[in-house]
């Protein structure tokens, strides 16, 4: 198993575009969650999906921020219009019996 | 909602000394405490974890002590290695780490001097 798969790596873009990040989840588990990490605010839940329905969107800052997770093996999470405060680093995770599994995240550079 | 505050936020041992990171929830519902090591460029890694029925687990040269009562729960590393430089996060969880999902410390940067 390739584990949880983030894409892309980094992301540069300009402030006001759209932007689309993307995870695979481990296939089979069916619960998935988006963290934020910042130096200044550490890991943030931002939403999490069980079964592919939004559980809790609490964590999700602005009405900027969307996320869907279509089937059991995709999510997106979409900035738009970005902004440079939204510059951070991005995780997915899956929720396994023993603990979470992160994917390697996606940097994202808002300039 | 829950709140965790995890201390230090650097710490720098010699290699082969032991390392202590202590971490407080707010939440007394809180049961389980999962650490995790984040190495550069990678996403959390799980790397111990204990339930709130137990108050201390060990894994070779890792170890978890958890206090219920005065909420708090700490991470141990005996004979430090290189290799175990990194950040370190703390994390509480009132459902088992379920569907609630996980509430962070913000993090000890561990250096092993050489």
């Amino acid at each position: 198993d390739a584990g949880v798969i983030q894409s892309p790596r980094h992301e540069v873009t300009e402030m006001g575009q759209e932007v689309t990040l993307r995870c695979k989840p481990i296939s089979g588990h069916n619960s998935l969650f988006w963290y934020r990490q910042t130096m200044m605010r550490g890991l943030e839940l931002l939403i999490y999906f069980n079964n592919n329905v939004p559980i809790d969107d609490s964590g999700m800052p602005e009405d900027r921020f969307s996320a869907k997770m279509p089937n059991a093996s995709f999510s997106t999470l979409k900035i738009q219009p970005s902004e440079p405060r939204d510059s951070a680093v991005y995780f997915c995770a899956n929720r396994e019996f023993y603990g979470y599994t992160f994917g390697s995240g996606t940097r994202l550079t808002v300039v | 909602g829950e709140n965790v505050e995890q201390h230090p936020s650097t710490l720098s041992v010699q290699e082969g000394d032991s390392a202590v990171i202590k971490c407080t929830y707010s939440d007394s519902a809180s049961n389980y405490f999962p650490w995790y090591k984040q190495e550069l460029g990678k996403g959390p890694q799980l790397i111990i974890d204990i339930r709130s029925n137990v108050g201390e687990k060990k894994d070779q040269r890792i170890a978890v002590t958890l206090n219920k009562t005065a909420k708090h729960f700490s991470l141990h590393i005996t004979e430090t290695q290189p290799e175990d430089s990194a950040v370190y996060f703390c994390a509480a969880s009132t459902t088992g780490g379920g569907a609630d999902g996980l509430t962070f410390g913000k993090g000890t940067h561990l250096i092993i001097q050489p």
